[in-house]
């Protein structure tokens, strides 16, 4: 049973389209973040949701917009896709001891 | 700005020895650090942290240390397996209580030769 679920794996879009990746955790955290991999290895956050609170928004376009139902759901909108956009996007959820749990990625790929 | 260096890309040990791997951090704010190990194709997995009130953390076969007025860590992996050959990613926290994220490194890509 997959404690931090993200789909789908993989994700090939054309330039302009809006797309959504799907998250869920069943750990029971009350934080969830979204984490970008770029093409130099670098893993970013983008945001973090407490309680249905955003509390972190880094310097992100506002073409991401994340969207969380509820505690276990956090889900991460994308629109007008740019080429620039294609990255691994991470999921991850942490409780209060900083051992955030990660889902295993999505390869987004703009074309 | 990276706030957090690993300024090898990639370590090759042997296997039985012990793999260093290093990390070195500028915001003297950081309060907690852990290290994350990355197979291809999944995300990153929890392996072991240090409280910056502390100098030295073991579990098995790892061990992280501190230096704090060097703002250097290093993860000691002894002895070494070919299962440990993976992308080592050092992090590390402020003081929000874990809400603020992570800062990572760009990891270093161990490789443990039979």
């Amino acid at each position: 049973d997959t404690a931090v679920s993200q789909t789908p794996k993989y994700l090939v879009t054309q330039m302009g389209n809006d797309k959504s990746i799907k998250c869920e955790q069943n750990l029971g955290h009350d934080t969830m973040y979204w984490y970008k991999q770029d093409s130099k290895k670098f893993l970013k956050i983008m945001f973090s949701y407490n309680n249905k609170e955003l509390i972190i928004n880094e310097t992100v376009p506002n073409r991401f917009s994340p969207k969380s139902p509820d505690k276990a759901h956090l889900n991460l909108h994308i629109n007008s896709l740019e080429l620039g956009d294609s990255a691994v996007y991470f999921c991850a959820s942490g409780g209060s001891n900083y051992g955030y749990t990660f889902g295993s990625g999505t390869r987004l790929t703009v074309v | 700005d990276q706030q957090v260096k690993q300024n090898s890309p990639s370590l090759s040990v042997q296997e039985g020895r012990i793999s260093i791997l290093n990390c070195d951090y500028t915001n003297s704010m950081f309060d907690y650090f852990l290290w994350y190990k990355k197979y291809p194709a999944e995300g990153p997995t929890f392996l072991i942290s240090i409280s910056s009130i502390k100098d030295k953390n073991e579990d098995g076969r790892f061990t992280v240390f501190l230096n704090k007025s060097a703002k250097h860590l290093s993860l000691h992996i002894v002895p070494s397996q070919p299962g440990d050959s993976a992308v080592y990613f050092c992090a590390a926290s402020g003081s929000g209580g874990g809400a603020d994220g992570l800062t990572f490194g760009k990891g270093t890509h161990l490789i443990i030769q039979p």
